[in-house]
């Protein structure tokens, strides 16, 4: 059955620090690969997406995330993470086609301590 | 980006009374839109899939008869909680791909339901 697994549910790490959420997929085929913030109370905003071509992806606010086939991953990464940056990260994948759903993880809380 | 609204952005009501909630696409038109459910700190789950002109595609467990989806135009999808209950208390989503062949979604900002 096609999953997306976040393995950590809760993460802290203080600010300026570098952090990295893991996400890991299971897709008979390459899916198409999505990473999503939310904060308390509101809709989910896309940080970044992959469907193919170079498997370092760029997106908003300085995350980047790396496509591995070879380890069935798509983990989050940020080199120095704000305060601003606490909230809940869900990773989500689309088996492609005509097919729209996304299969969302159970997400990462991402406490920031100062 | 695309922007989704949500109508209302929270709401409390009785139990037995029936509540609606609207999902627009603002700068853009949307043939297929989501509708989520999101419980306290849990993930995302997808309720049923809502295609302009026709009838709605729910997921598995999920009642039609209770959670009622019609899509009125290219822009508006709308979720009616059906005699609702505490246990329908929970954080409802739409989204909408951003062009019919597009698998980027953009969510609406959510709909806190609190039934009483």
């Amino acid at each position: 059955a096609q999953s997306v697994t976040q393995p950590d549910i809760h993460i802290t790490v203080s600010e300026g620090a570098s952090l990295e959420l893991r996400c890991n997929y299971s897709y008979g085929a390459t899916p198409y690969l999505f990473w999503y913030v939310q904060s308390p109370g509101q809709g989910l905003q896309l940080l970044l997406k992959y469907f193919s071509g170079d498997t370092l992806v760029q997106g908003i606010k300085g995350f980047e995330a790396e496509f591995k086939r070879s380890q069935s991953s798509f983990n989050l990464r940020k080199p120095s993470v704000h305060w601003s940056d606490a909230a809940e990260y869900f990773c989500a994948g689309n088996s492609g086609g005509s097919n729209y759903k996304l299969t969302f993880g159970k997400g990462t809380l991402l406490t920031v301590n100062p | 980006g695309a922007v989704v609204s949500q109508h209302p952005s929270r709401v409390i009501c009785k139990s037995g009374t029936s509540v609606k909630i609207e999902c627009r696409s603002l700068d853009f038109q949307a043939t297929t839109m989501f509708w989520y459910r999101q419980f306290p700190k849990k993930s995302l789950m997808l309720m049923a899939t809502s295609n302009e002109g026709s009838k709605a595609t729910y997921e598995q467990g999920v009642e039609k008869d209770k959670f009622l989806i019609n899509h009125a135009s290219l822009t508006l999808s709308t979720l009616t909680v059906t005699s609702a209950h505490p246990e329908d208390s929970s954080f409802y989503i739409c989204s909408a791909p951003w062009t019919s062949g597009s698998k980027e979604q953009f969510f609406g900002p959510g709909t806190r339901l609190t039934v009483l």
